[in-house]
């Protein structure tokens, strides 16, 4: 079945540091969605991108469709203690369903 | 907060029983989705309803079942409990079946003893 490699597996940075994070996949998705989780809590959704190319912001975060519609990047600016989280990608495929993929997680700690 | 309510919040609960998890969608949300995030698996796909019907099946295991009411709210059966059953259980909702931006609840803990 179709699968998402995500990395890295963890980061460990000093506030005020950026951060990259990507999702790769063997097979195309159609929509590509960033979340981050907290310890207990359910995933809440930071950006949503529907097509190839798109680069999408909210605040200091940027998301980008990759070309070939097999990848995604997370990117966070100037990181802050209160990034700490775990960040998920999912991806969508061919089906006219919600389906979601998850990759496996970031787990980002922020060093104040 | 989502606007996507779970009940109940934890549950331990013993091999061979069976429970019932619950979800109330957001307002105006149609489409409803279970999700499992274990340890080992990650979050993973379970089921899928849209107003009522069953629209998408992931790796649901034939013990469990699921159904969305009239009122959209949904429930997720779970029988012949195991050991491996334990997980975070989340639901999630979205405007349409084709609308993709997933809000999730914070999720029902299930421990099985």
């Amino acid at each position: 079945g179709q699968q998402l490699n995500q990395s890295p597996q963890s980061m460990f940075i000093q506030e005020g540091e950026d951060v990259s994070m990507n999702c790769t996949s063997s097979s195309i998705f159609n929509t590509w969605l960033w979340y981050k989780q907290d310890p207990g809590e359910g995933p809440v959704l930071l950006i949503a991108l529907y097509k190839a190319g798109e680069l999408t912001s909210n605040g200091r975060l940027t998301a980008q469709f990759g070309i070939t519609r097999k990848d995604s990047f997370l990117n966070i600016s100037a990181s802050i203690p209160s990034d700490v989280g775990i960040y998920f990608c999912a991806g969508r495929g061919s089906s006219n369903t919600g389906k979601l993929i998850f990759g496996q997680g970031t787990t980002l700690q922020v060093k104040p | 907060d989502s606007g996507v309510t779970q009940t109940p919040k934890h549950l331990i609960t013993a091999t061979g029983q069976r429970v019932t998890l619950r979800c109330s969608p957001r307002s105006g949300d149609l489409s409803v989705y279970w999700y499992q995030q274990s340890l080992d698996q990650g979050l993973q796909f379970l089921i899928q309803y849209y107003n009522g019907e069953e629209r998408a099946k992931g790796n649901i295991l034939e013990r469990f079942s699921a159904q969305q009411f009239p009122d959209l709210h949904s429930e997720l059966n779970l029988s012949s409990l195991e050991l491996g059953d334990s997980a975070l259980y989340f639901c999630a909702s979205s405007k349409a079946a084709d609308l993709y931006e997933q809000y999730f609840g914070p999720g029902t803990r299930l421990t099985v003893t």
